[in-house]
């Protein structure tokens, strides 16, 4: 069975500090899908990153980076430099890679604040 | 190009009454689901759909039915509203290569 892990429920950090949010990941298929969604105050779910098993270099988009690790199972997401417009649940999320038709599964979330 | 949609964004019902919660896509995905996200319980699925016709329970399945009449429709039907079906609901869609897309939620209290 799969499963995702964030071990954070709540992080805090001052503005402009870096945090790292983690989410491990367990599943007997060798090739998978890890996703991560950001979901604001507002409410809405928003996609950020889908990263396929056979790709383990890290990605960077601005501020963000995250660091996959296959060996560690773990889909790591950095933010540098927090802004308090970062703050928002993180979901890091998992399916397989064969079939589009099964569901994702998610983990239960990360609280990011970020304060001023 | 709207993506998800969804109807309605809030919606208060008396314990016993039924309703009909609507989800509409564009992107002419395959799959489509449901979510229940109650707070520090992260997201739960309901219902899922691989395509017209075709429809299967996730994790939550009581108290709730759907059906898929084409691949732009996913509605859900609460049969009879009870107090712990308070929560926010989210319909989605999903790519074959796996990006799942959200709709905007509806809010949803049984009194």
């Amino acid at each position: 069975a799969q499963k995702v892990t964030q071990a954070q429920t709540e992080i805090s950090v001052v503005e402009k500090e870096d945090v790292t949010l983690d989410c491990v990941y367990e599943t007997r298929d060798t090739t998978y899908y890890l996703f991560w969604y950001k979901q604001p105050p507002s409410g809405e779910l928003v996609f950020l990153i889908r990263r396929n098993s056979f790709d383990e270099q890290n990605e960077i988009s601005g501020r963000y980076s995250w660091n996959f690790q296959k060996s560690t199972s773990s889909f790591n997401f950095t933010i540098t430099a927090s802004q308090v417009v970062d703050s928002a649940v993180y979901f890091c999320a998992l399916s397989d890679y064969n079939s589009g038709n099964t569901p994702l599964v998610f983990g239960k979330g990360t609280r990011l604040s970020v304060i001023a | 190009n709207a993506g998800v949609t969804q109807t309605p964004k809030f919606q208060v019902l008396k314990t016993g009454q039924s309703m009909t919660l609507q989800c509409a896509q564009d992107m002419n995905h395959e799959y489509m689901s449901w979510y229940r996200q109650d707070p520090g319980m992260g997201l739960r699925l309901i219902h899922y759909s691989v395509g017209a016709g075709i429809t299967d329970q996730g994790e939550v399945p009581n108290g709730y039915n759907v059906s898929r009449s084409t691949t732009e429709d996913f509605p859900l039907r609460l049969l009879s509203a009870a107090p712990s079906q308070t929560s926010v609901y989210f319909c989605a869609s999903k790519r074959r290569s796996g990006e799942q897309y959200f709709g905007p939620g509806t809010r949803l209290t049984v009194t």
